[in-house]
């Protein structure tokens, strides 16, 4: 199993939608949860942590869910500026890996 | 957030030059650095670790004589990747955590490194 899955994409959804997409992690142990934003040709930037009870940042809510191993982003009233490639890094031996993410085009 | 920094942003080069890049930590000190490459539309690979003042920890299938990895302080890693050749063209990244495992990671803008 790889140690992160996610859903390749594309996601293509209409400006002013709300949008959720997972991410399942292979180590249990693992204790620190992120969602990355990469816009194309550029650095990956943290957009939130992710804590155990669910934490909000404006329009973006991110879930954690030990039992299945996964964590969740939703995004409402998604905007143009929100169209990237969304990663969410797991930690191994003290260590960030990365998946391929997940691709989301805002359509106008 | 905090930043790192990285330079150069893009490199051209001959095949079997070697290429020396920077990654600095702006306003933190960085215990820990990572290189990470990134070749199209594929994800950002791992290839090494490093620790202020010790060697670097390589990925598997990374050559630690190809890559280089210098972390001489705190606040500075360079890669350099020696006897380049077409194949090593690709986007380099390095990120920064000032302490434990459980911290954020900061990224650099990256190097983009072509090879003729």
């Amino acid at each position: 199993r790889k140690e992160v899955e996610q859903d390749p994409g594309p996601f293509n959804v209409p400006e002013g939608a709300t949008v959720a997409f997972n991410c399942t992690y292979s180590n249990s142990a693992s204790q620190s949860f992120f969602w990355y934003r990469q816009d194309c040709r550029k650095e990956p930037k943290l957009l939130m942590s992710v804590y155990s009870s669910g934490n909000e940042d404006g329009r973006f809510t991110a879930q954690l869910n030990r039992a299945s191993q996964y964590i969740s982003l939703l995004i409402r009233d998604s905007k143009l500026s929100d169209s990237a490639t969304y990663l969410c890094p797991m930690n191994r031996d003290d260590k960030i890996i990365f998946g391929k993410g997940t691709r989301l085009h805002i359509l106008p | 957030g905090a930043v790192v920094s990285q330079h150069p942003s893009r490199v051209i080069c001959k095949s079997g030059t070697s290429v020396k890049i920077e990654c600095r930590s702006l306003d933190f000190q960085a215990t820990t650095m990572f290189w990470y490459r990134q070749f199209p539309k594929q994800s950002l690979m791992l290839m090494a670790t490093s620790n202020e003042g010790s060697k670097a920890t390589y990925e598997q299938g990374v050559e630690k004589d190809k890559f280089l990895i210098n972390h001489a302080s705190l606040t500075l890693s360079t890669l350099t990747v020696t006897s380049a050749h077409p194949e090593d063209s690709s986007f380099y990244i390095c990120s920064a955590r000032e302490g434990l495992a459980q911290e954020t990671q900061y990224f650099g803008p990256g190097t983009r490194l072509l090879v003729l």
